[in-house]
Formats: structure tokens, sequence, C-alpha cells
């Protein structure tokens, strides 16, 4: 069974669209994450929610929107998509706030044209 | 926060240990460093961690030295699957949690 999944794994779609990626854990954490990975390789933290609550929201576009609707579960959501929303997105979990040994999904590759 | 230095890049031997350094002189009295690895494509993966004291599990050594304002990691027989990027880290605070702060790395490659 895989611990954190990712879905899509690919996403191609047209500038100004909508578009979500969701992400499950089935490790029993209380806290999950989205992490972007820009071209340059860098990894970002965009949200973190604990047990369904919004605890790090850093500077993300509006367009972003994260959803959780239960605390096994983390989507992201983002409307009207440029072409520098392309990147490799990556949901991750953690036991809890206290500890930072997390479990990354595999990642959603989105390529805006 | 604490933040990190590594060389861009290591080159090591398969089967020999691979001893990869991280410099975080600021880092404070209560951060941990922790230390991940990225291979190609796919999601980082946790490694290792400390505060204090050297610590070892399965798949590495992770030694810090006194003063904590370094460490290095340590893989002891390194093999062609240990090729990937590794980042050493000190957490980063947000709002009101923690998450982790992603340098540049070291991309470890290790050669037959």
């Amino acid at each position: 069974d895989t611990a954190v999944s990712q879905t899509p794994k690919y996403l191609v779609t047209q500038m100004g669209n909508d578009k979500s990626i969701k992400c499950e854990q089935n490790l029993g954490h209380d806290t999950m994450y989205w992490y972007k990975q820009d071209s340059k390789k860098f990894l970002k933290i965009m949200f973190s929610y604990n047990n369904k609550e919004l605890i790090i929201n850093e500077t993300v576009p509006n367009r972003f929107s994260p959803k959780s609707p239960d605390k096994a579960h983390l989507n992201l959501h983002i409307n009207s998509l440029e072409l520098g929303d392309s990147a490799v997105y990556f949901c991750a979990s953690t036991l809890s706030t206290g500890t930072l040994e997390a479990f990354f999904g595999q990642g959603t590759r989105l390529t805006v044209v | 926060d604490a933040k990190t230095t590594q060389p861009p890049s290591m080159d090591c031997a398969e089967g020999r240990a691979a001893n990869l350094p991280c410099n975080h002189s600021t880092i404070s009295g209560n951060e941990y460093v922790y230390w991940y690895r990225q291979i190609h494509s796919q999601g980082p993966q946790y490694i290792i961690h400390g505060l204090k004291n050297n610590e070892t599990n399965e798949m590495a050594s992770l030694i810090i030295t006194e003063d904590r304002k370094s460490s290095t990691l340590i893989l002891p027989h390194a093999t062609l699957r240990d090729t990937a990027v590794y980042y050493c880290i000190v957490r980063f605070y947000s709002n009101s949690g923690y998450a982790l702060n992603f340098g540049k790395g070291t991309s470890l490659l290790v050669t037959p």
C-alpha cells in the first residue's frame, strides 16, 4: 500500500483552466503539506493542514486553494492556471506538527501550455 | 531559522563510504538537523535527524559537531541506488507551524 498517494501523476492543461490535484495518506498522520518544486528544483512549502485546520499558508497566489475534507486527504485546487504554475507539486504528511519526519508522495508534474 | 550550506556536488565510488558535509552555523539550541534525499523524479525521502548526539539508523549515520555548527551524513557503503540529491535541513517556521526548508542540496553521484 502506498503511504502517500497523489493523483494525477501528470497533468497537462491550457492557460486559464482550473484543475485539482488530490492527495491521500493511509498512515494515520494528523498533518499534511503541499510543496512546490520549480524548474530550478527548489522545494518550497505552500500549505500545511493539521487535522483539517490550515496552519501554514505561505505567500501563494489566491488562485491556489487547499481543501482538507478529512485528515487523510488534502487536495489542491488551482484556478486560472498560468504558465508559471508549471512545476512538480508534492504532498507530504507527518504524524503531527511537532515532527518533520515526513512521508512524501511521488509528485504531480503540472505543465501549463 | 538557521540556514544550511552544502557542497553542490560530490562523487563516491560504489562500496565506499559517502560523507556529506553541512554547515549550519546559525542553528539555535533547540533546532534539529534533518537529512532527506531525492532520487531523480521521486518524492523526497526522510533519512535521519538529530539534535546533539550522533545518530545511526539502517540507512545512515549522522555526526553532529559539539558546537552544533556543522554535521556530516555518512552512507557507510554507498550503492548506485544512493545517487540522489541530499538535503540538510534545519526546520522552517511559518505562521503557526513548522515545515521543511529545502535548500539546494548536494548532488551525490555514486560510480561503479
